[in-house]
């Protein structure tokens, strides 16, 4: 499986701020995906981040809120923007492994707004 | 719209016992059929998959049974532990692509 490292693991942030993840992968990987899991749901899909290109994001979430960087093959950031206590959630980089499909997720950002 | 539905939402079982939950799709483009098991704190992780080529796959107490025609699979546990409780996601994708996720079933296997 593939190593997938995220930080900061948790952080308590105040509303109206903003909080960057950083995601690093031990391999290239082409596909990588942000997700958003609030507390005792699902995944949901934010945005898929490809190095060389614009993320492409899902319905319901924009640029401007989560604003993603994906400088290479290793490694993206996703920035949550002006913080309220609705983004309260665990967000979870993840990425496809080549030919065999498995998508496989780093531990994940436990995010509380104050 | 809801691409893959999942049941039940939570489930007890005796230690010892078999444990299922069952997901339905709809988009038959879906090529591959994975199930993740989260502990609490934890990212979800890589449980077992299947792809529409073959009705069942077992991995040791996991087995993975679907049915193409009724586009439904389900997980089975076999001999269910205590250290099996956790929350399980089912999912489906088409070409690698996007990953759909089930709601989830809580399992607590009971010592």
């Amino acid at each position: 499986s593939a190593v997938i490292s995220q930080k900061p693991s948790r952080d308590i942030c105040q509303r109206g701020t903003s909080l960057t993840i950083q995601c690093q992968v031990d391999s290239q990987v082409t596909m990588m995906f942000w997700y958003r899991q609030q507390p005792g749901q699902s995944l949901t899909l934010i945005a898929t981040a490809n190095q060389g290109s614009e993320a492409t994001y899902e319905s319901g979430f924009v640029i401007d809120k989560f604003p993603i960087s994906r400088p290479n093959l290793t490694f993206s950031t996703l920035t949550v923007s002006n913080m309220s206590p609705e983004d309260s959630s665990i967000y979870l980089c993840s990425v496809v492994r080549a030919h065999t499909g498995e998508l496989f997720f780093g531990e994940g950002s436990r995010l509380t707004v104050l | 719209q809801q691409q893959v539905k999942q049941s039940p939402q939570s489930l007890i079982v005796q230690k010892g016992g078999i444990s299922i939950i069952n997901c339905a799709y709809e988009n038959t483009a879906f090529d591959y059929f994975p199930w993740y098991q989260q502990f609490p704190g934890k990212g979800p992780a890589l449980l077992i998959a299947i792809r529409p080529d073959v009705s069942e796959k077992k991995e040791g107490r996991f087995t993975i049974s679907f049915n193409k025609s009724a586009k439904q699979f389900s997980l089975h546990i076999m001999d269910s532990q205590p250290g099996d409780s956790a929350t399980y996601f089912c999912a489906a994708s088409g070409n690698f692509n996007k990953f759909y996720f089930g709601s989830g079933t809580k399992l607590n296997v009971k010592p």
